[in-house]
């Protein structure tokens, strides 16, 4: 079955590096995604990693993928307070059909 | 720049009500799903509907009903409300040109007392 954990809270002070991790069960997973909520809103992709790589960087945004151990974690570089949201990680199994499995998601807390 | 649509955004229910949470978008997307988000527990897959005219239960199918109207629009239904279904209701949808992004509504805040 497919699972996804994620540590509830995390508290950084501005300019500090952000990691949230998450560990998944499902081996099989093709793509794991994280998405950002600001409070009242919707989902906003941030970036997504697909299961054979072990790396990928885009901006301040670092994912770092270990298959081995189903671990995946996003490190935010010179975390600013507008980074301040729920960060969820999820996993996906594309056969041909998007169906996403989330995490829990981590509160993110960033003062200054 | 519309995306994904839903409405209403808040709605306050008494246990019994009916009601229908209604999502459209313009992205000619082939996939679309209806999830709901609970303190603690992230976003769990009510239903989903593949194509048009097919619809498929996802995790916590029970107390609703889906309708997909036509490509455009995937509609959402609490024939008898309860409390329990308080919770905040996303619409998203996918299509495989679109690559690997699921797009998501703002979601419906619905309060039910």
């Amino acid at each position: 079955g497919e699972d996804v954990e994620q540590s509830l809270f995390l508290s950084v002070r501005e300019g500090d590096s952000s990691v949230i991790n998450c560990t998944y069960t499902d081996s099989s997973s093709t793509y794991l995604y994280w998405y950002k909520q600001e409070p009242g809103a919707g989902l906003q992709l941030l970036t997504y990693i697909f299961s054979n790589m072990d790396m990928k960087q885009d901006q301040r945004l670092t994912v770092l993928l270990n298959k081995k151990d189903k671990h995946l974690s996003l490190r935010i570089a010179d975390t600013q307070t507008g980074d301040s949201a729920i960060y969820f990680c999820a996993e996906s199994m594309n056969t041909g059909f998007q169906k996403l499995v989330f995490g829990t998601g981590t509160r993110l807390l960033v003062s200054p | 720049n519309a995306g994904v649509t839903q409405t209403p955004k808040f709605q306050v229910l008494k246990t019994g009500q009916s009601m229908t949470l209604q999502c459209a978008q313009d992205m000619n997307h082939n996939s679309m799903y209806w999830y709901r988000q609970d303190p603690g527990m992230g976003l769990r897959l009510i239903y989903y509907s593949a194509s048009e005219g097919t619809t498929d239960k996802g995790e916590v199918p029970n107390g609703y009903n889906v309708s997909r109207l036509n490509k455009r629009e995937f509609s959402l239904r609490l024939e008898s409300a309860a409390p329990s279904q308080t919770s905040v209701y996303f619409c998203a949808s996918w299509e495989l040109i679109s690559g690997n992004t699921i797009y998501f509504g703002e979601g419906s805040w619905l309060t039910v007392v």
